[in-house]
């Protein structure tokens, strides 16, 4: 079984300033994590991936995320937000191994990024 | 870049009728998944689809559900008698092998009446 945990259901932080969405995870077995992005009326984008090898992953747009094995965490850090990052931001878990048919993705609730000027 | 397409963007049906939702996943991936999201809330995993046969799907995927790939390079989702708690965005996916290049739609948002 996985799952994903989203702490915080709205962020609001000031343009120019560091963003942090967390997020924890539960799974049986090695998972992989990713952090996906909605804009309003939009589909989902890729912002970045972890799949076992390095923790600090670096995604688009100045988006990373480390992979914290012991604290069972995966946040999303950006050091300096943009009005254009204002959206919804979701957390994804699924097992990391080859499975007979295909990897179902387990979203978190979503955290939605408020950027004021 | 190779995209997920996902036709009509957006649909309006009468409950209790048929609909199907049209994808053309990545024309060398294995794996289809169909998702759906709620309007407010998180996206859920529907199905996944492999081989000619469904692999895995959820409890929401009831027998009112099915999936189909017709002709090997669509692949479809029909609800048989739509309901209004059948509004959603529904996003298809589909995947090389395991994670490797999953890739989403940008959805078909389903609004029954």
């Amino acid at each position: 079984a996985q799952s994903v945990t989203q702490l915080d259901s709205h962020v609001s932080v000031s343009e120019g300033t560091p963003v942090l969405l967390r997020c924890n995870y539960s799974s049986s077995y090695s998972p992989s994590l990713f952090w996906y992005v909605q804009h309003p009326n939009k589909g989902l984008q890729l912002l970045l991936k972890y799949t076992s090898a390095a923790t600090l992953v670096k995604g688009i747009n100045g988006f990373e995320a480390e992979f914290k094995k012991s604290e069972t965490s995966f946040h999303l850090t950006k050091p300096s937000a943009h009005m254009s990052d204002a959206a919804e931001y979701f957390c994804v878990v699924t097992l990391n191994i080859l499975t007979g048919g295909g990897n179902k993705l387990t979203f978190g609730t979503g955290t939605q990024l408020k950027v004021e000027l | 870049e190779p995209e997920v397409t996902q036709t009509p963007s957006h649909q309006v049906t009468q409950m209790g009728q048929e609909v199907i939702l049209r994808c053309v996943p990545i024309s060398n991936h294995l794996y289809f998944y169909w998702y759906r999201q709620i309007l407010g809330q998180k996206v859920e995993f529907l199905v996944s689809f492999y081989n000619n046969e469904i692999s895995e799907k959820s409890e929401i995927f009831d027998d009112q559900f099915s999936v189909e790939r017709p002709d090997g390079s669509n692949f479809t989702l029909k609800i048989r008698s739509t309901k209004l708690e059948d509004s959603a965005m529904y996003f298809c996916a589909s995947s090389a092998r395991g994670t490797y290049g999953y890739t989403f739609g940008s959805g078909t948002r389903l609004t029954v009446v």
